[in-house]
């Protein structure tokens, strides 16, 4: 029963592919989040959202984009991809947010050949 | 710009042995700070926090020590074990607002 699961696990595809990864969280928390791991190991915040707000890393280019079915779901969608999107994505979800702690799912690999 | 620095890439220690991981940051907006344990192929694992407003935070064998005038933490870890063996990440969040985190130490406990 794991708290926070992402989909898939590996993710190859081509450059301006259109592809989505799949995040749901059985811990009834109400924010959820997605994070880039590039390939220097920093964990980047490019998305959070609540069912009242959504909040965008600037520096996030549109083609990425968040869609939440209900609040147990954050589903990534990525357009147009390019080799600078290759890196782990990870989800995460808490309770709140301010200081509570994240709760991640184990990443999606993403590689664009 | 990277607002919480992890100086150390990596940290070799002997089991048995106190672990220091140490952490800077240079946003005085930071409410609380938060140390996640990774292992491979795996998502990072809440560890421990504090509040600002403490300078302690201790839980079983993880202690997190906080100095604002100097904007350092660091986590000890004692005694350490192999399990402990994983990159430890250095978190901070500002109220109402989204985690930074720092690159990562590797901490390796040798047998």
């Amino acid at each position: 029963d794991t708290a926070v699961s992402q989909t898939p696990k590996y993710l190859v595809t081509q450059m301006g592919n259109d592809k989505s990864i799949k995040c749901e969280q059985n811990l009834g928390h109400d924010t959820m989040y997605w994070y880039k791991q590039d390939s220097k190991k920093f964990l980047k915040i490019m998305f959070s959202y609540n069912n009242k707000e959504l909040i965008i890393n600037e520096t996030v280019p549109n083609r990425f984009s968040p869609k939440s079915p209900d609040k147990a779901h954050l589903n990534l969608h990525i357009n147009s991809l390019e080799l600078g999107d290759s890196a782990v994505y990870f989800c995460a979800s808490s309770q709140g947010r301010g200081g509570q702690p994240q709760h991640f799912g184990d990443g999606t690999r993403l590689s664009i050949l | 710009d990277q607002q919480v620095k992890q100086n150390s890439p990596s940290l070799s220690v002997q089991e048995g042995r106190i672990s220091i991981l140490n952490c800077d940051y240079t946003n005085s907006m930071f409410d609380y700070f938060l140390w996640y344990k990774k292992y491979p192929a795996e998502g990072p694992t809440f560890l421990i926090s504090i509040s600002s407003i403490k300078d302690k935070n201790e839980d079983g064998r993880f202690t997190v020590f906080l100095n604002k005038s100097a904007k350092h933490l660091s986590l000890h870890i004692v005694p350490s074990q192999p399990g402990d063996s994983a990159v430890y990440f250095c978190a901070a969040i500002p109220w109402s607002d989204d985690m930074r985190f720092g690159a990562g130490t590797r901490l390796t406990v040798k047998p």
